[in-house]
């Protein structure tokens, strides 16, 4: 139980064109999610945290008009890279947390997004 | 503000031997929880143990352990019968009911080598 997915694994987009990362959760009730960027031999920044039906809520630094964040159901979460450039190259990667667990954070796969 | 250390950013055991690997944090709640996630070079975030910090006893999960001593704020992995499945990058992370979300906050990391 407890399976997180993320589609696509990877994409690779032009520069100034906008892409869209899904996280969903399979098999449980993701009341809030999460979404982290993780640059190569570093550890997971936190970007923004999504409840359902709320806006998210973005870390300082993080642009919320850049990183555009949906969490319209209890299984899904979409973040959109918005007039994507070379230096939004990156892994991305979401987490959920459901009813039965609150404090764990289940963590999908992660997207390779790469922008030329 | 919570964080978490790991001072080892690269560790190396033989297979089949046992290590440690450390990790600090610093908080001033009583209620929290920390957990050891695995990243494989497949980039998957693995959950390997968690601990909360009221249990006294140390969490076990197989061949994993946890020295968990919480007046001096330290949570130890302790791998037994290392396999060469075990190489991976190592997070240590906390988290807090008062954080809202249940916000992870993650150490650097520690990148583990198994030597066959």
């Amino acid at each position: 139980g407890a399976v997180v997915s993320q589609h696509p694994s990877r994409v690779i987009c032009k520069s100034g064109t906008s892409v869209k990362i899904e996280c969903r959760s399979l098999d449980f009730q993701a009341t809030t999610m999460f979404w982290y960027r993780q640059f190569p031999k570093k550890s997971l920044m936190l970007m923004a945290t999504s409840n359902e039906g709320s806006k998210a809520t973005y870390e300082q630094g993080v642009e919320k008009d850049k990183f555009l964040i949906n969490h319209a159901s209890l299984t899904l979460s979409t973040l959109t890279v918005t007039s994507a450039h070379p230096e939004d190259s990156s892994f991305y990667i979401c987490s959920a947390i459901g009813t039965a667990f609150r404090y764990e954070q289940y963590f999908g796969p992660g997207t390779r997004l790469t922008v030329t | 503000a919570q964080t978490v250390t790991q001072s080892q950013p690269e560790m190396s055991v033989q297979e089949a031997e046992t290590v440690t690997l450390s990790c600090t944090y610093d908080t001033s709640e009583s209620d929290y929880y920390l957990f050891w996630y695995k990243q494989p070079p497949s980039r998957q975030m693995i959950l390997v143990i968690r601990q909360e910090a009221y249990k006294q006893q140390n969490a076990t999960e197989n061949r994993f352990s946890v020295n968990f001593q919480k007046a001096a704020k330290s949570f130890s992995l302790k791998i037994s019968d290392s396999q060469l499945g075990d190489a991976a990058m190592y997070f240590c992370a906390y988290t807090y009911s008062g954080a809202g979300s249940y916000q992870l906050t993650f150490g650097k990391g520690t990148k583990l080598s198994v030597i066959p």
